[in-house]
């Protein structure tokens, strides 16, 4: 079955504790990007990559590291998270590197920093 | 950079009525309008997208029209089902060789039976 696969769906960590939130396709999509949702705004971008090892920042980056070392893998990492960067963040890819195709996306993983 | 507005943020409907979300976007050079469905514990799904040198989409129960002089867009679900009932995003970008997906606030739309 082709899908974005996220871990974990759900975590509670502490202040400054690094954790990492790990992505995984298997459509062979060049495409991956990761993304918060925060209530009232909708989906905000906050790295993408356009292949291996090829990333870039989104709209919201600070706080965060990527990287692409193999085409299916897009992990995201928080050197060390804070309560602001509590979210619901989705993964998500799409074939080729041009506008047209639609993102695939993750079921979200909801995290939550005490 | 792109600004999207997405009006409302929530809509109850009666099963059978149609219902229609509304976007607005600021820069005149998007050209690409995804909408978006994300059911409770899902992620986002695709369900519509229209280019800028169309006007009007359909498929099906759902329809998007675009103004592209007004920068408004909008999603026009007929003869709604409580199977709609989910959270609809819209979205534009531009073909800039980045997928720069702004995407809108949000409507919750709630159908009841």
């Amino acid at each position: 079955e082709a899908q974005v696969t996220q871990n974990p769906r759900y975590l509670i960590t502490v202040t400054g504790k690094k954790l990492t939130v790990t992505c995984s396709q298997n459509m062979n999509h060049e495409y991956m990007s990761w993304y918060r949702q925060d209530p009232g705004l909708g989906l905000r971008q906050i790295y993408y990559s356009m292949n291996v090892e090829v990333t870039d920042k989104g709209d919201v980056p600070e706080g965060y590291k990527v990287s692409r070392k193999e085409k299916r893998n897009f992990p995201l990492i928080l050197e060390s998270p804070s309560p602001n960067q509590t979210s619901l963040y989705f993964c998500a890819s799409s074939p080729g590197t041009g506008l047209t195709g639609e993102l695939f996306f993750g079921e979200g993983s909801r995290l939550t920093v005490l | 950079g792109e600004n999207v507005e997405q009006h409302p943020s929530t809509l109850s409907v009666q099963e059978g009525d149609s219902a229609v979300i509304k976007c607005t976007y600021s820069d005149s050079a998007s050209n690409y309008f995804p909408w978006y469905k994300q059911e409770l514990g899902k992620g986002p799904q695709l369900i519509i997208d229209i280019r800028s040198n169309v006007g009007e989409k359909k498929d099906q129960r759902i329809a998007v029209t675009l103004n592209k002089t007004a920068k408004h867009f909008s999603l026009h679900i007929t003869e709604t089902q409580p199977e709609d009932s989910a959270v609809y995003f819209c979205a534009a970008s531009k073909d800039t060789g980045r997928r720069a997906l702004t995407f809108g606030s949000g409507t919750r739309l709630q159908v009841q039976p």
